[in-house]
């Protein structure tokens, strides 16, 4: 099945420092990309969704000078927190969808400290 | 995109069959209902699709009545290493509106 593999897993960053996590789609192209965050015990909540080659369009509230997006490729999009601060500290989740059959397929997600 | 409810929180026992109704009163002439699994700390995982009556996997069944506004996931034999969240989701094929609702916890006991 297809297979969406995100890096790193877990990462820890002191404050003022800028953090990319890359989403790979290994075995299909991707044309549209979703990224989410979540807090403990919470539901994932959408920031932005993109289609190769396009900016992305985020969610009401979400920052996009903070939080880069970018979809290169078929097979890759990175999301880059900038001046990370404490606050920040989540989990942050990235989906694929096939562009084959419109299924979409979720990364192991990545755990961020902002220490 | 067709607002979902769900029970925040589901209690079972290992060996039990497990019912978990979604609510989609909008749900929309083209879209489907897809219902995914959360462990903690991990991605969700695709459970299953449909579109109306019922859909049955390997891990899963999913019926949907005939007015589609709700649809039921159906976790046969239930063992503890189902705890999790499960999310229901509505959209269309072509619907790129991936936001989750607040999902249902089970918890299955020994």
């Amino acid at each position: 099945g297809a297979v969406v593999s995100q890096h790193p897993s877990r990462v820890i960053c002191k404050s003022g420092t800028s953090v990319k996590i890359e989403c790979r789609s290994l075995d299909f192209q991707a044309t549209t990309m979703f990224w989410y965050r979540q807090f403990p015990k919470k539901s994932l909540m959408l920031m932005a969704t993109s289609n190769e080659g396009s900016k992305a369009t985020y969610e009401q509230g979400v920052e996009k000078d903070k939080f880069l997006i970018n979809h290169a490729s078929l097979t890759l999009s990175t999301l880059t927190v900038t001046s990370a601060h404490p606050e920040d500290s989540s989990f942050y989740i990235c989906s694929a969808r096939d562009g084959r059959d419109y299924g979409y397929t979720f990364g192991s997600g990545t755990r961020l400290t902002v220490v | 995109l067709a607002k979902t409810t769900q029970p925040i929180s589901m209690d079972s026992y290992e060996g039990q069959e497990v019912n978990i109704t979604c609510s989609h009163n909008n749900i929309a002439t083209n879209d489907y209902i897809t219902w995914y699994q959360q462990f903690p700390s991990q991605g969700p995982r695709f459970i299953i699709q449909g579109y109306k009556t019922k859909v049955t996997n390997e891990v899963a069944s999913l019926f949907i009545p005939a007015d589609r506004k709700s649809s039921t996931l159906s976790l046969p034999r239930v063992s503890l290493s189902d705890t999790a969240v499960y999310y229901c989701l509505v959209g269309g094929y072509n619907n790129n509106d991936m936001r989750f609702g607040a999902g249902t916890r089970l918890t299955v006991k020994p």
